[in-house]
């Protein structure tokens, strides 16, 4: 069964600080993986995915994330924090092959002080 | 290309009643999904449907049903409603069941 652990429910930083959001997988088989943010009171946006074409995916707004297969891990940074940046984080899993749902992990609130 | 719409964005019912969301995808998006999401338990998928038919169901209970129509459009019920059953109800599209999720603004049910 595929699961995804996000660590931290809540990181704050400093505007212009480097962003770091951990996401660590578990997945039998390759999998499909993303990050999404949600501002309140909206959806989900997607920010990147990793599908196997490259482990160092770039995303919007200056978030990129690193696909590490010897740690299960794909986290999200980004160089220096913006205010607007003040969001939940998701990190999700899918399988690639069978096209199953997105198993998301528990998410991660970042809060960014001027 | 417009976005995934859900109407309504916000909905009141009581305990008992029964309540239908509904999704309209991306254009020429195929493939709808379905999530509840809430503080305790997070995100959670309820169902998938690609091209009318059911093609992956969540652990939920069956209450919850939903259905495709031949316009990709999606509609999701739920049956003699219960407090637990208010939260967020996000609903994703994609082209084909295997590609990138896009995601509504939800749907927030509160059930009195």
């Amino acid at each position: 069964a595929q699961s995804v652990t996000q660590l931290g429910s809540h990181v704050s930083v400093s505007e212009g600080a480097l962003v770091l959001l951990r996401c660590n997988y578990s997945s039998s088989v390759p999998p499909y993986l993303f990050w999404y943010v949600q501002y309140p009171n909206q959806g989900l946006q997607l920010l990147l995915k990793y599908t196997s074409a490259a482990t160092l995916v770039k995303g919007i707004n200056g978030f990129e994330a690193e696909f590490k297969k010897s740690e299960t891990s794909f986290h999200l940074t980004k160089p220096s924090a913006h205010m607007s940046d003040a969001a939940e984080y998701f990190c999700a899993v899918s399988d690639r092959q069978a096209g199953t749902a997105l198993i998301f992990g528990k998410g991660t609130t970042l809060s960014v002080s001027s | 290309k417009a976005g995934v719409t859900q109407t309504p964005r916000y909905l009141i019912k009581t305990r008992g009643q029964q309540v239908t969301l509904s999704c309209s995808p991306i254009s020429g998006h195929r493939s709808v999904s379905w999530y509840q999401q809430t503080p305790g338990q997070g995100l959670q998928f309820l169902f998938e449907y690609f091209s009318e038919t059911q093609r992956n169901k969540g652990n939920f209970p069956g209450r919850f049903s939903g259905r495709q129509f031949s316009n990709s459009r999606s509609e999701m019920n739920v049956s003699t409603l219960e407090l637990g059953d208010s939260a967020l109800y996000l609903c994703a599209s994609s082209t084909e069941p295997t590609d990138t999720q896009y995601f509504g603004p939800g749907t927030r049910l509160t059930v009195l």
